[in-house]
């Protein structure tokens, strides 16, 4: 079954630190890959997203993502993490085309960001 | 743009009976897409709707299903319900075409009791 992996389940960082979220995902076709954030209390919003072309994309508050596709992973980075960062991180996929509405996620990441 | 709306944004249920969830999209977005988000399971994909046509399921029991209507507003419905569907409902839209995005509503939260 196609499945996304999130390797960090809870993350703690203090302010300034870097990020690294893994990602990797099961499925080789075609993908539309995107990272989400749930802060508390709020609902899910678009963080980034790559559809095709330049595999390092870049978002909204500083983040970047890389799409490897050797690796099957789109990992998620911030080279300097503020508290309000503190949130949950999901990665998503839509494998193939026919599948558009169909968003995979992972099981998601808890950052927390110690002022 | 309004974003996308659902309704209501909390409900208590007992088990056994059924429940009606509402979504509104974004204006102009043909496409409805629901999940199911748990602390066990994660957030799961029920069903996408587009044009009225129900265009993908996830793997949930059919006591799960939904409907869209003409101006894109979607309904999902539970029937019989179950201590386990407690859950946050989280309704998505997009324009419905390949390579788009989705946009998340805020959820509704049913509590089975």
């Amino acid at each position: 079954a196609q499945s996304v992996s999130q390797h960090n389940h809870h993350v703690i960082l203090s302010e300034a630190a870097s990020l690294e979220l893994g990602c990797n995902y099961s499925y080789g076709g075609t993908v539309n890959l995107f990272w989400y954030v749930q802060y508390p209390g709020q609902h899910l919003q678009l963080l980034l997203k790559y559809f095709s072309g330049d595999p390092l994309v870049k978002g909204i508050k500083g983040f970047e993502a890389e799409f490897i596709k050797s690796k099957f992973s789109f990992n998620l980075r911030k080279p300097s993490v503020q508290w309000s960062d503190t949130a949950e991180y999901f990665c998503a996929v839509i494998h193939g085309s026919s599948n558009t509405g169909k968003l995979i996620f992972g099981q998601g990441t808890t950052l927390q960001v110690k002022p | 743009k309004a974003g996308v709306t659902q309704t209501p944004r909390y409900l208590i249920k007992t088990r056994g009976q059924q429940v009606t969830l509402s979504c509104s999209p974004i204006s102009g977005h043909r496409s409805v897409s629901w999940y199911q988000q748990t602390p066990g399971q994660g957030l799961q994909f029920l069903f996408e709707y587009f044009s009225e046509t129900q265009r993908n399921k996830g793997n949930f029991p059919g006591r799960f299903s939904g409907r869209q209507f003409s101006n894109s507003r979607s309904e999902m419905n539970v029937s019989t319900l179950e201590l386990g569907d407690s859950a946050l409902y989280l309704c998505a839209s997009s324009p419905g075409t390949s390579s788009t995005t989705q946009y998340f509503g805020p959820g509704t939260r049913l509590t089975v009791l």
